[in-house]
């Protein structure tokens, strides 16, 4: 498909408690992002990266670390979870350049979280 | 910083056409994506706009003003499979910044 998996899916957890979502991408690409989607708020940057090890924050990124050792892989990781942080997170990825045949960027599927 | 703002909710009947606008108030940015989102699914890309006027793909087409900072996509024969959100992004710095996106419900 677009070359984009998020694990897990779906997750419940306690206040408190550290949180790791997953991004993986074959695509190759430069770019990657966090998002969370939340009602009347839309879709909001966490955070995202611009090579291995190149990280930055985006709008909310209090209350999340992120990390990118390999091309392929962008983890995201609640360190003490709190109910603020139920969300809805995508993933997604893109290159530099937009043309007919890049679409810009791809989202993930999504991870559904919550926190209790 | 960037301000951008969409209706939340719309219904229209199928077969019908619908127009949902995005204004935005911005420093600056490359173009402007419309993606639609199914509930529960992932955003997907619908159109980008780099220039002002008008893109056309198939039933969908896609309008920028950069002089008015604003945009519009137009949903022409319904189907009930466009029920959705709509959402609308400004592309900039290598990342995109989003609407709160608009809602739009198709009747029989």
């Amino acid at each position: 498909d677009a070359g984009i998996t998020q694990s897990p899916r779906h997750k419940v957890t306690e206040t408190g408690t550290p949180v790791t979502l997953r991004c993986h991408q074959t695509e190759n690409h430069r770019y990657m992002y966090w998002y969370r989607q939340d009602p009347g708020h839309g879709l909001r940057l966490i955070h995202y990266s611009y090579g291995v090890k190149d990280t930055d924050k985006g709008e909310v990124s209090d209350g999340y670390s992120v990390s990118r050792s390999k091309t392929e892989d962008f983890l995201l990781t609640l360190e003490s979870a709190t109910s603020s942080q139920t969300s809805v997170y995508f993933c997604a990825i893109s290159e530099s350049f937009i043309d007919d045949a890049n679409y810009g960027y791809t989202f993930g599927s999504g991870t559904r979280l919550t926190v209790v | 910083g960037q301000n951008i703002d969409q209706p939340t909710e719309m219904t229209a009947t199928e077969g019908a056409i619908v127009q949902i606008n995005c204004t935005y108030q911005t420093s600056g940015f490359n173009g402007l994506f419309w993606y639609q989102q199914h509930a529960g699914e992932a955003p997907t890309f619908l159109s980008y706009n780099v220039l002002d006027g008008l893109e056309e793909k198939g039933r969908f087409s896609s309008f920028l003003s950069r002089s008015k900072g604003y945009s519009y996509l137009l949903l022409k024969e319904l189907q009930m499979k466009d029920s959705a959100s709509y959402l609308c992004a400004l592309d900039g710095n290598n990342r995109l910044a989003f609407g709160k996106g608009n809602q739009v419900v198709v009747i029989p």
